[in-house]
């Protein structure tokens, strides 16, 4: 199946530092999701992106299907920020997807 | 409209009981999913049902089990429950079962098995 490869596993920044996150895949997708994980464990959505780049307020997302990568990027970072970033990808038919093993974020005053 | 709800929230079982926890997915959606979280093996597919009908299953024992309702709501069922059954188990709904769209997920279950 399909692999999903995240990084960096583990960062520690400052209040106001900016980011950028890393999601590798192995095969053609057809859905690649981004999302943060809260620290209750639900999943919050913030860009649906099989391709080119979109961006919400301070956070924004680049897909180059081609070369089967990822990248999200956090600007001026902020404390609320902290959790988990996970990648996941549709491949195939249905709605499995497969996730990446997330990026654990914290960001510090 | 409302997200994806999930009941109950949180659960605690002992090896060998059974479990069935419920999903409501939004109003319209038509595919729902289920997933496993562990602090070892991650978020892993279980299966997803659309139109009452299981479309795909990820590599679970067959104690894992589920249905979905001419309502879209949803249930899985875990019997002879394990220690290593313990997981936050989350459930997401999508609009349509084509592979496109987003997939929108629920608060979760927190499964804890004595």
């Amino acid at each position: 199946g399909i692999q999903v490869e995240q990084s960096p596993p583990d960062l520690i920044l400052q209040e106001g530092a900016n980011s950028t996150l890393r999601c590798n895949f192995s095969d053609s997708v057809n859905n690649l999701q981004w999302f943060h994980q809260n620290p209750w464990g639900q999943l919050i959505n913030l860009f649906y992106i099989p391709s080119g780049t979109k961006q919400n307020g301070r956070l924004s997302a680049t897909t180059v299907a081609t070369e089967r990568y990822s990248l999200l990027y956090i600007s001026s970072s902020q404390t609320t920020d902290s959790g988990v970033y996970f990648c996941a990808v549709l491949a195939g038919g249905g709605n499995k997807l497969t996730f990446g093993t997330g990026t654990q974020l914290k960001v510090e005053l | 409209k409302a997200g994806v709800t999930q009941t109950p929230r949180y659960l605690i079982k002992t090896r060998g009981q059974q479990v069935t926890l419920s999903c409501s997915p939004i109003s319209g959606h038509r595919s729902v999913s289920w997933y496993q979280q562990t602090p070892g093996q991650g978020l892993q597919f279980l299966f997803e049902y659309f139109s009452e009908t299981q479309r795909n299953k990820g590599n679970f024992p067959g104690r894992f089990s589920g249905r979905q309702f001419s309502n879209s709501r949803s249930e899985m069922n875990v019997s002879t429950l394990e220690l290593g059954d313990s997981a936050l188990y989350l459930c997401a709904s999508s609009l349509q079962g084509q592979a496109r769209g987003t997939q929108y997920f629920g608060p979760g279950t927190r499964l804890l098995v004595l």
